[in-house]
Formats: structure tokens, C-alpha cells, sequence
């Protein structure tokens, strides 16, 4: 079956430190998209890409970066990492171009940043 | 600045009744709506969704509502069970968001045997 799959699902890391998670997912979607979940927030949108070599920012994207050098893949990268990004990230991806489409989310992933 | 606000942060209800939550938005572009439900450790799935061109859509126990002119969106579902207790986000999506969500904050509904 075709899915989405995040790594590591849990990390622990220290301030200032580089950061990556990783995102995979095997529907061969073109749309692939980083969510971050706090508390009072909801998910927000740290950055997107609508395919290979696209990337754009979204609502939260200082301090992240992406790349997206394959349809399957788009790691996140925190470049050093600060308390404030201590949250739940979730990737997810869309088959829909030009639409909202539904978004398949992977587990997520937890990072703590002390 | 809040696009899609959830303002009940809870909502506790009796197996079997009926469960409604409710979602506002302030974004006149937004024309395509959804709902999500989360369980703890996992992500989130997708529930239901609206067009903007409609103002009901059915699936099963799940009813969404939309009224354009209150800029608002309600999801009931009837009757309530205890397998439905998890968080619900509301979504929106639209204008030049093209193809991206904003979400609500979310609601975390519990439902009592």
C-alpha cells in the first residue's frame, strides 16, 4: 500500500543544533507539505512544494529550510535549532494540482529542543 | 492572524447524542472546506469536506454545514460514539492559497459511554 512515512518519529536535540527530518512517501504525489502542531495553534504551514525542485515558505518558515530533489522525498531542515521550535511536525502530500485536493498526513514527528 | 478560528477548545458529550462543532473563518477567498480528525500519536485523516457552491454535504454519521454569508462552518455528527473522541480540525482553502490548508486550532471532542 502506498503511504507516508516520517523520521524520526522521535528526537531530542540541543539548542543551535542542525536538525533534519525526514519525509517519504511512495503515492508518487506532486504536492508535499510541513506542518507544525502547538497547542492554541493548530497546524501551520512551514513550507510546500508543488514538485521537483520547488520549494515556497509558508506562514512559519523562519529558521526551516527544504528541498525537493525527487517526488518522493522532502526533508525539513532546522538550521539550528532553537527552543521555540519545539513542537509536533507532520508532513503531508496531495495528488491535486491546481485544487485544495486531500491532504494524507504522515505520524508525525516529535522534536524537542533543549 | 487567526483565518480559521475554532473557539471551543473542548466539547464533552453523551454516547449517542449529537456532537456538533463549529468553525469560523474570515477569509472571503477561502471556497473549499474540510474537516479532520486526529487521534493521539497518529496524523491527521481526512473526515468530510464542502465546496462553497454547496452549504450541506452528508457521509454517513457526518453532516457539514456551511453558511457563507456568517462565514462558518459546523460538523455534526449523529449519533455520537465513542470511537469519535479524538481532536477535529477545521481547514480552508481557496483564492491563491492554491492547494494548501490553513487550519483551525482544533477542538477536542470527548464522548462518554
Amino acid at each position: 500500500d502506498a503511504e507516508i512515512t516520517q523520521s524520526p518519529r522521535h528526537k531530542i536535540t540541543e539548542t543551535g543544533r542542525q536538525v533534519t527530518l525526514a519525509c517519504h512517501q511512495t503515492w508518487n504525489h506532486n504536492n508535499m507539505f510541513w506542518y507544525r502542531q502547538d497547542l492554541g495553534h493548530g497546524l501551520r504551514l512551514i513550507h510546500y512544494s508543488y514538485g521537483v525542485h520547488d520549494t515556497n515558505k509558508g506562514e512559519v518558515s523562519d529558521g526551516y529550510s527544504v528541498s525537493r530533489s525527487n517526488t518522493e522525498d522532502l526533508p525539513l531542515t532546522l538550521e539550528s535549532a532553537a527552543s521555540s521550535q519545539t513542537s509536533v511536525y507532520f508532513c503531508a502530500s496531495s495528488e491535486v494540482f491546481g485544487s485544495t485536493g486531500e491532504l494524507f498526513f504522515g505520524e508525525g514527528s516529535r522534536l524537542t529542543v533543549l | 492572524d487567526q483565518q480559521v478560528k475554532q473557539n471551543s477548545p473542548s466539547l464533552s458529550v453523551q454516547e449517542g447524542r449529537i456532537s456538533i462543532l463549529n468553525c469560523d473563518y474570515t477569509n472571503s477567498m477561502f471556497d473549499y472546506f474540510l474537516w479532520y480528525k486526529k487521534y493521539p500519536a497518529e496524523g491527521p485523516t481526512f473526515l468530510i469536506s464542502i465546496s462553497s457552491i454547496k452549504d450541506k454535504n452528508e457521509d454517513g454519521r457526518f453532516t457539514v454545514f456551511l453558511n457563507k454569508s456568517a462565514k462558518h462552518l459546523s460538523l455534526h455528527i449523529v449519533p455520537s460514539q465513542p470511537g469519535d473522541s479524538a481532536v477535529y480540525f477545521c481547514a480552508a482553502a481557496g483564492g491563491t492559497s492554491y492547494g494548501k490548508l490553513t487550519f483551525g486550532q482544533g477542538t477536542i471532542l470527548t464522548v462518554h459511554p
